[in-house]
């Protein structure tokens, strides 16, 4: 079974640029989950939907970060504009809620870095 | 602010003892934690959680551990071996909401 597929795996990026990450949650999970890991704060959940609603996007940093989930099987995370503090790795996960306990699953993550 | 800590950002222990991994929650309302672990350049994985309604559960050689008074959940690791050597997440949420927030992680490194 193909788990949480995201692209890209890896991105360096100039400041001031936009980016674009990816994600294609678990066919039939009906949460998906945007998270970002930094060293100072472990993983920071951003946004999460259901149904391809957004619930809860408190954890956005600012508005140079927007979150979209057009359909079941697609979700881009954007950034405009870049900048160096948004370096990190930012996971896409997915969900079933009431299966096996609310497993989250993750994806392997993209690696941005903003020079 | 961070709503889960994991105040040890690492811990070394020799292969076939105890790993003890801690984590504290300051939301008392949380109803549901989960451990993750993370080996490097992949996505966290799931490992085990626990209820409120329990104090424990277990699964093979990994056990978590819930003081909901204290706030406090640990995970124990009996015996440990080198391939246990990751980083964990522990993660404290609302069931119904499915939100959850993750710690900072602890970084296990387990010697031969």
């Amino acid at each position: 079974d193909a788990g949480v597929i995201q692209s890209p795996r890896h991105e360096v990026t100039e400041m001031g640029q936009e980016v674009t990450l990816r994600c294609k949650p678990i066919s039939g999970h009906d949460y998906l989950f945007w998270y970002r890991q930094t060293m100072m704060r472990g993983l920071e959940l951003l946004i999460y939907f259901n149904n391809n609603v957004p619930i809860d996007d408190s954890g956005m940093p600012e508005d140079r970060f927007s979150a979209k989930m057009p359909n079941a099987s697609f979700s881009t995370l954007k950034i405009q504009p870049s900048e160096p503090r948004d370096s990190a790795v930012y996971f896409c996960a997915s969900s079933l809620r009431g299966v096996l306990g609310n497993t989250i699953y993750f994806g392997e993550g993209s690696w941005l870095t903003v020079v | 602010d961070q709503q889960v800590k994991q105040n040890s950002p690492s811990l070394s222990v020799q292969e076939g003892r105890i790993s003890i991994l801690n984590c504290d929650y300051t939301n008392s309302m949380f109803d549901y934690f989960l451990w993750y672990k993370k080996y490097p350049a992949e996505g966290p994985t799931f490992l085990i959680s626990i209820s409120s309604i329990k104090d424990k559960n277990e699964d093979g050689r990994f056990t978590v551990f819930l003081n909901k008074s204290a706030k406090h959940l640990s995970l124990h690791i009996v015996p440990s071996q080198p391939g246990d050597s990751a980083v964990y997440f522990c993660a404290g949420g609302l069931y119904n909401f499915n939100k959850f927030y993750f710690g900072s992680g602890t970084k296990l490194n387990v010697k031969p």
